[in-house]
């Protein structure tokens, strides 16, 4: 199994620009997490899917954060307008729905909103 | 909420050496998890130590689990230049609605291993 995958590696963009980040989760996994992570305030949840479904999205910080999962191999968080305050590393991780099950983290996207 | 704190942030060793940390927790658990995360990439799931079980073995890793304190500590004997990463203690917030636990992470110790 290829694990989690993310896309972009790396984005560099300008502050009012759309961001989008891509997720493929493991196969199999029927939930879905994105999380964000800084220095100051570590990883934080940002939302969740159960079965392509938004379950908690109480984590977004504010209403230019949008999240999809238009299908069990696919998800993005989305930006629009981005802000240099934004500037983190993403992770989506997935997970079985088996209480106790560890999550699976993709490598993450470092974002970079100057 | 409630969130894992480590200690201490950064920890330097010696090849050979034990590497302890600790991770305290604010409100009552059902399992806890470790993570390791190396340089720019994700996190790796290291072992999970439930709430009525106090000591975990794997490998090199040695978890223990206080939940009068609060508290869990991990050992990594024998350390290696490989294991210098960050490490992680992961609580569940409780069991979502879904039935799955819902993690809330810490803060992190940053491990350096020298040769």
């Amino acid at each position: 199994d290829a694990g989690v995958i993310q896309s972009p590696r790396h984005e560099v963009t300008e502050m009012g620009q759309e961001v989008t980040l891509r997720c493929k989760p493991i196969s199999g996994h029927d939930y879905l997490f994105w999380y964000r992570q800084t220095m100051m305030r570590g990883l934080e949840l940002l939302i969740y899917f159960n079965n392509n479904v938004p379950i908690d999205d109480s984590g977004m910080p504010e209403d230019r954060f949008s999240a999809k999962m238009p299908n069990a191999s696919f998800s993005t968080l989305k930006i629009q307008p981005s802000e240099p305050r934004d500037s983190a590393v993403y992770f989506c991780a997935s997970g079985q729905g088996m209480y106790n099950s560890p999550l699976h983290f993709g490598n993450g996207t470092r974002l970079t909103v100057t | 909420s409630q969130q894992g704190e480590e200690d201490p942030q950064a920890l330097s060793i010696q090849e050979g050496e034990n590497a302890t940390m600790n991770c305290s927790y604010k409100t009552s658990i059902n399992n806890l998890q470790w993570y390791r995360q190396n340089s720019g990439r994700g996190l790796v799931h290291l072992i999970l130590i439930r709430s009525n079980e106090r000591e975990k073995h794997s490998g090199r890793l040695r978890v223990t689990l206080d939940t009068s304190k609060k508290s869990s500590s991990l050992l990594i004997t024998a350390s290696r230049a490989a294991d210098t990463a960050s490490y992680f203690c992961a609580t569940d917030a409780g069991v979502m609605n879904t039935g799955f636990q819902k993690l809330v992470f810490g803060t992190g110790t940053r491990l350096l291993v020298s040769p």
